[in-house]
């Protein structure tokens, strides 16, 4: 069955980097773009990211431009997540999430999702 | 960006009860809005997609309807695992947008 596992997450302070990881199995990893979606403490979801199959494209919200970077190694069956010049909003479980699409379309629809990394950004 | 409303943001009801959820569009999204359950310390998962579709697996006690700008996703016979958060989420342009969600608790 499709697998989404996330990984990286931790306690940093303000400014630090950090890198997740999200290792998929179960599909094609290579015929299908994927999301990053962040959920600060108690609060709802929100969009971060996406990638296309191929790594040809890469979109983002406007709160991490420029500082967040998404990739992927299809080689290697996993997605990244970048994570630069982090900052205190920034606290959030990091799910992964497969596009819905496969190839070159895609729909922004998320299913499934990983369970999620912590990411804590305090001083 | 288009903002997304949904309300209300809890709701509790008893076990059988119907339940409806309401999410507006700031403008029109034609059918482009699909809903997600969260359950407790849970990734969400994808419930209906084009607003009234209802994915493989999912029971049928749950549906969705609308289009344009007002959408309303319903319980038919509100079950205890049902107890969870429910968002909607717009797609087609982006940034992907998600309602604030609407917490349901048993009363």
């Amino acid at each position: 069955q499709v697998q989404l596992v996330e990984s990286g997450g931790g306690v940093v302070q303000p400014g630090d980097s950090l890198r997740l990881s999200c290792a998929a199995s179960g599909f094609t990893f290579s015929d299908s773009g994927m999301h990053w979606v962040r959920q600060a403490p108690g609060k709802g979801l929100e969009w971060v990211a996406f990638i296309r199959f191929d790594g040809s494209n890469k979109y983002y919200v406007d709160s991490v431009k420029g500082r967040f970077t998404i990739s992927r190694d299809n080689s290697k069956n996993t997605l990244y997540l970048q994570m630069n010049s982090l900052r205190v909003e920034d606290t959030a479980i990091y799910y992964c999430a497969k596009d819905k699409g496969s190839g070159i379309t895609w729909l922004g629809w998320f299913d499934p999702w990983g369970r999620g990394t912590l990411v804590t950004v305090s001083s | 960006d288009i903002q997304m409303t949904q309300s209300p943001s809890s709701l509790s009801a008893s076990i059988g009860d119907r339940v409806t959820i309401t999410c507006q569009a700031s403008q029109d999204i034609s059918n482009y809005l699909n809903w997600y359950q969260q359950k407790p310390g849970k990734a969400p998962k994808l419930l209906i997609y084009d607003a009234s579709h209802l994915e493989t697996g999912v029971p049928s006690r749950f549906s969705g309807s609308g289009s344009g700008t007002d959408f309303i996703f319903t319980i038919n016979s509100l079950q205890p695992e049902d107890i969870a958060t429910y968002y909607c989420q717009r797609y087609g342009n982006l940034p992907l947008t998600f309602g604030g969600g609407t917490k349901v608790e048993i009363k």
